[in-house]
C-alpha cells in the first residue's frame, strides 16, 4: 500500500535561511509526487508536482524539489525563506485514481 | 482563490445529529474529493466521484455518504455525529480522474460538535 512519511513534526529557520523539508513514499510503481501548502485558515495550495523527466522540479514561490528513486524520498527546499512561507507543507503521492497526503510538517519563520 | 467553494464555513451541531456540507468544483472539472482533518488523524481522504460515480473510496465511515449531482456539485453527509467528527472538512476537485491530476481544494468547513 502507499503511504507517506514526514519525519519532521515542526521547523523553525530564520528568515532568509535556507529550508528543506523532507518527505519519503512508499509506493510500487513510478509514483506521482505533490507538494502542497496550508496557510493558516485556508485550504491547500499546489507548490509543485512530479510524473516524470527531470528529478529536479521547480514550483511557485521560490520552491524546488528532488525526486531520488534510490531514496524514496521527494525533498522540498528554498534558497532563502521568507516570513510569509510560515504554513504547514503536505507532501502527496498519487496512485491510480487517489491521493495519499503526509502528516504534514509545520513551518515557523523567526524574523 | 481556487474556484472551489464549499458552504457552510462554519458548522455547531450536537452529538447524534445529521449535517450536509456542500461543496461546487470548479467550472468544467468532473472530479470531487473529500478530505477530513483533524489535529490527531491529518489529512485523510474520505471519497472521490468522477462525473457523478463513485471512483474511490478511503477511510470514510459508514455513518457518513457522499453524491454528486448532475451538475457536478457534491454533498458530504454526516449522521449520528460524535465529538470525534469535530473536524474541517475539505473538498477539492480536478479536471480529470487519475492520481496524476493536480487537485484545487476549497476554504474548508469546519465541523464542531457539541
Amino acid at each position: 500500500a502507499q503511504s507517506v512519511t514526514q519525519p519532521d513534526i515542526h521547523i523553525t529557520v530564520s528568515e532568509g535561511a535556507s529550508l528543506e523539508l523532507r518527505c519519503n513514499y512508499s509506493y510500487g510503481a513510478t509514483p506521482y509526487l505533490f507538494w502542497y501548502v496550508q496557510s493558516p485558515g485556508q485550504g491547500l495550495q499546489l507548490l509543485l508536482k512530479y510524473f516524470s523527466g527531470d528529478t529536479l522540479v521547480q514550483g511557485i514561490k521560490g520552491f524546488e524539489a528532488e525526486f531520488k528513486r534510490s531514496q524514496s524520498s521527494f525533498n522540498l527546499r528554498k534558497p532563502s525563506v521568507h516570513w510569509s512561507d510560515a504554513a504547514e507543507y503536505f507532501c502527496a503521492v498519487g496512485s491510480y485514481d487517489k491521493v495519499i497526503f503526509g502528516p504534514g510538517t509545520s513551518l515557523s519563520v523567526i524574523p | 482563490d481556487s474556484g472551489v467553494t464549499q458552504t457552510p464555513k462554519h458548522l455547531i451541531t450536537a452529538t447524534g445529529q445529521r449535517v450536509t456540507l456542500r461543496c461546487s468544483p470548479r467550472s468544467g472539472d468532473l472530479s470531487v474529493y473529500w478530505y477530513q482533518q483533524s489535529l490527531d488523524q491529518g489529512l485523510q481522504f474520505l471519497i472521490h466521484y468522477y462525473n457523478g460515480e463513485e471512483r474511490a473510496k478511503g477511510n470514510i465511515l459508514e455513518r457518513f455518504s457522499a453524491q454528486q449531482f448532475p451538475d457536478l456539485h457534491s454533498e458530504l453527509n454526516l449522521s449520528s455525529l460524535e465529538l470525534g467528527d469535530s473536524a474541517l472538512y475539505f473538498c477539492a476537485s480536478s479536471g480529470g480522474w487519475r492520481g496524476s491530476d493536480t487537485q484545487y481544494f476549497g476554504p474548508g468547513t469546519r465541523l464542531t460538535v457539541l
